[in-house]
């Protein structure tokens, strides 16, 4: 089935850092791919919509110039965190829009960020 | 606008009896309807959707959803509840006639299986 690798699971940072998320789909192309944060024990909160080749879509509320979201080609898409702060800190999970499945999504399986 | 309820924060149930895990849902138009899980620390796993058809939906690990259009309902079953599927679980909603697809999420609802 598809797979979606998301890269690195966790991770820990100082203050002031830049920290690069990748999110691969490994067996299919996805022209859509979108950015969650959840905090503990909550629900996914939207943050952008990638599109290949075009800019990021940022729901409201989210810094675009906080979080850098390229989607370069058709099986990837990075988020950055640029000087990442500790209300930063958060699991952020990709998903891919399966285009040979159209009403599928496939998940990555997260990343934890630790601002210190 | 698609927004979805889950109205109960946490399940327990004791393992071998039935689970049953309740969503409602808001959309426009008709709803494209997913169940995912979650594992501490892990991305979503997707259980069973929605689109069209039959209104009893089968998906992984014996789990079903029963899709209710006067009610607006989308809830999730098990015969038989395992340990193992103490878990969050969430459940989406998009509206069919949106071309953004983006998924709306409930809060979550904890299952909680006692041996």
């Amino acid at each position: 089935g598809a797979v979606v690798s998301q890269h690195p699971s966790w991770v820990i940072c100082k203050s002031g850092t830049s920290v690069k998320i990748e999110c691969r789909s490994l067996d299919f192309q996805a022209t859509t791919m979108f950015w969650y944060r959840q905090f503990p024990k909550q629900s996914l909160m939207l943050m952008a919509t990638s599109n290949e080749g075009s800019k990021a879509t940022y729901e409201q509320g989210v810094e675009k110039d906080k979080f850098l979201i390229n989607h370069a080609s058709l099986t990837l898409s990075t988020l950055t965190v640029t000087s990442a702060h500790p209300e930063d800190s958060s699991f952020y999970i990709c998903s891919a829009r399966d285009q040979g499945a159209p009403y599928g999504y496939t998940f990555g399986s997260g990343t934890r960020l630790t601002v210190v | 606008a698609q927004s979805v309820a889950q109205p109960e924060d946490q399940v327990n149930v004791a393992e071998g009896n039935p689970l049953t895990v309740k969503c409602t849902y808001s959309v426009s138009g008709n709803p494209y309807l997913f169940w995912y899980v979650q594992y501490p620390n892990r991305g979503l796993q997707f259980l069973l959707k929605y689109i069209t058809g039959d209104n009893l939906v089968k998906g992984s690990y014996g789990f079903e959803a029963e899709f209710n259009k006067s009610q607006t309902s989308f809830h999730l079953k098990k015969p038989s509840a395992l340990v193992s599927d103490s878990a969050l679980y969430f459940c989406a909603v998009r509206d069919m006639g949106a071309n953004d697809y983006k998924l709306s999420f409930g809060a979550g609802t904890t299952v909680t299986v006692r041996a």
